[in-house]
């Protein structure tokens, strides 16, 4: 069956550092992946998207890598900051009509 | 972009009761799709709400416990009928407006639904 697998633990870092986060698949070829921000009480908010034939992506402080050999896309966000404090989902495409499965989300706290 | 609201925002209801979630696109979109969160979990997709035939629901889920209606491109609803407290969750409706182009999902604010 199919899988998306995150950090369950919380990443706590301080700001100013590099938060990276892992979402790893199985059993999936996907044409794309989508990161998503998601705080407390509200909808998730889309980040970024990375098709299967692009390397990286990048939107102003936010880094996101997919290897489709290794299955795993990373998430970087460069600089921190105590606001970037959020949960974070990567979401893979499922079929062609845009249905989305999402990994159980890494929480970021970026202290001061 | 899309702007996306719910109602109701949260509830609390009785057991064997049901609960209908109005979810309100401010533009005509093909693709809505109605997820369940609960606590502490992801979103699990429940369906896809098509505009003038039956909702196309995931494994797991079925018509008589979460019936849905799309009467047009800018609205739908989901029924959580005969409620237990399993069904205790946040309930997500999302529109997807711009397929084709860019395939990014939009979502509501979620309806928070506690069943006692």
């Amino acid at each position: 069956s199919q899988k998306i697998e995150q950090n369950s633990e919380a990443l706590n870092i301080q700001e100013g550092k590099t938060a990276t986060l892992t979402c790893n698949y199985t059993n999936y070829s996907p044409a794309y992946l989508q990161w998503y921000r998601q705080d407390p009480g509200r909808g998730p908010v889309f980040l970024l998207l990375i098709r299967e034939n692009e390397k990286e992506k990048r939107k102003e402080r936010l880094k996101v890598t997919f290897d489709t050999t290794l299955k795993q896309s990373l998430f970087h966000i460069t600089a921190s900051q105590p606001a970037d404090s959020a949960t974070y989902l990567c979401a893979l495409e499922t079929d062609s009509w845009g249905k989305l499965q999402f990994g159980a989300g890494t929480q970021v706290v970026v202290t001061p | 972009s899309a702007v996306i609201s719910q109602k109701p925002s949260r509830d609390i209801c009785q057991r064997g009761t049901s609960l209908t979630i109005q979810c309100q696109v401010d533009s005509q979109v093909t693709m809505m799709f109605w997820y369940r969160q609960q606590p502490g979990q992801s979103l699990t997709l429940i369906a896809t709400a098509n505009q003038g035939s039956e909702a196309t629901y995931e494994s797991g889920f079925v018509i008589d416990k979460f019936p849905i209606s799309r009467p047009n491109l800018t609205f739908s609803t989901l029924t959580v009928s005969n409620m237990s407290p399993e069904d205790s969750s946040i309930y997500l409706c999302s529109v997807e407006p711009d397929r084709g182009r860019q395939e990014t999902q939009y979502f509501g604010p979620g309806t928070r639904l506690l069943v006692l």
